[in-house]
């Protein structure tokens, strides 16, 4: 069964410090999206992505974040200056529709 | 701003018991409503969904229905089985957005004990 994939599973990095988060979605899906789970709280969306642009972004989605789809295939967000209040889980999610969505594992980012 | 407020946050129910999730939300212009399964280190995975207008949807032991005027929608799993244990999230879109742009519940952890 097709399934969205996300490296890595866990990313500890020093305050300050830029992280790539990458995600490979399922492929004949047009829709993206970046979602984040900060412990013991709900899932927040952040962002969607729709051909080749950003089509929504939520409050959270600051200028210190980016997202890419650099080769067609993946599909990236990017932190350029971590804070410790990054750390969280985020997750991956591509869609055919725009209304089924299909999650990755995610991956867990420590700020340290 | 908009919410989704998910009940009980725990549950615990012998094999074979039904389970029932419930969720309000405020976003009156809400018109899609999924559910979400997150066993122990995997993603959310989509098991059943409904849209506003359609009152309850059935997938064998799960169902959803769905009360707009009240604003709350509930899961609910009949003869439930040990692997029915796992997280599960009530999600609503979002007013003025697209439908994968979601509002999230709490989630609500449940435990099928044998």
């Amino acid at each position: 069964e097709p399934e969205v994939t996300q490296t890595p599973s866990h990313q500890v990095t020093q305050m300050g410090q830029e992280v790539i988060l990458r995600c490979v979605p399922i492929s004949n899906h047009l829709y993206f999206y970046w979602y984040r789970q900060i412990l013991g709280q709900k899932v927040e969306f952040l962002v969607s992505f729709y051909n080749n642009e950003i089509s929504e972004k939520s409050e959270i989605f600051d200028d210190q974040f980016s997202v890419e789809r650099p080769d067609g295939s993946n599909f990236t967000l990017k932190i350029r200056s971590t804070k410790l209040e990054d750390s969280a889980m985020y997750f991956c999610a591509s869609s055919e529709d725009n209304e089924k969505l299909f999650f990755g594992s995610g991956t867990q980012l420590s700020v340290l | 701003g908009e919410n989704v407020e998910q009940h009980p946050s725990t549950l615990s129910v012998q094999e074979g018991d039904s389970a029932v999730i419930k969720c309000t939300y405020s976003d009156s212009a809400s018109n899609y409503f999924p559910w979400y399964k997150q066993e122990l280190g995997k993603g959310p995975q989509l098991i059943i969904d409904i849209r506003s207008n359609v009152g309850e949807k059935k997938d064998q032991r799960i169902a959803v229905t769905l009360n707009k005027t009240a604003k709350h929608f509930s899961l609910h799993i009949t003869e439930t089985q040990p692997e029915d244990s796992a997280v599960y999230f009530c999600a609503a879109s979002f007013r003025g957005g697209s439908q994968g742009n979601l509002i999230f519940g709490k989630g609500t952890k449940l435990s099928v004990k044998p």
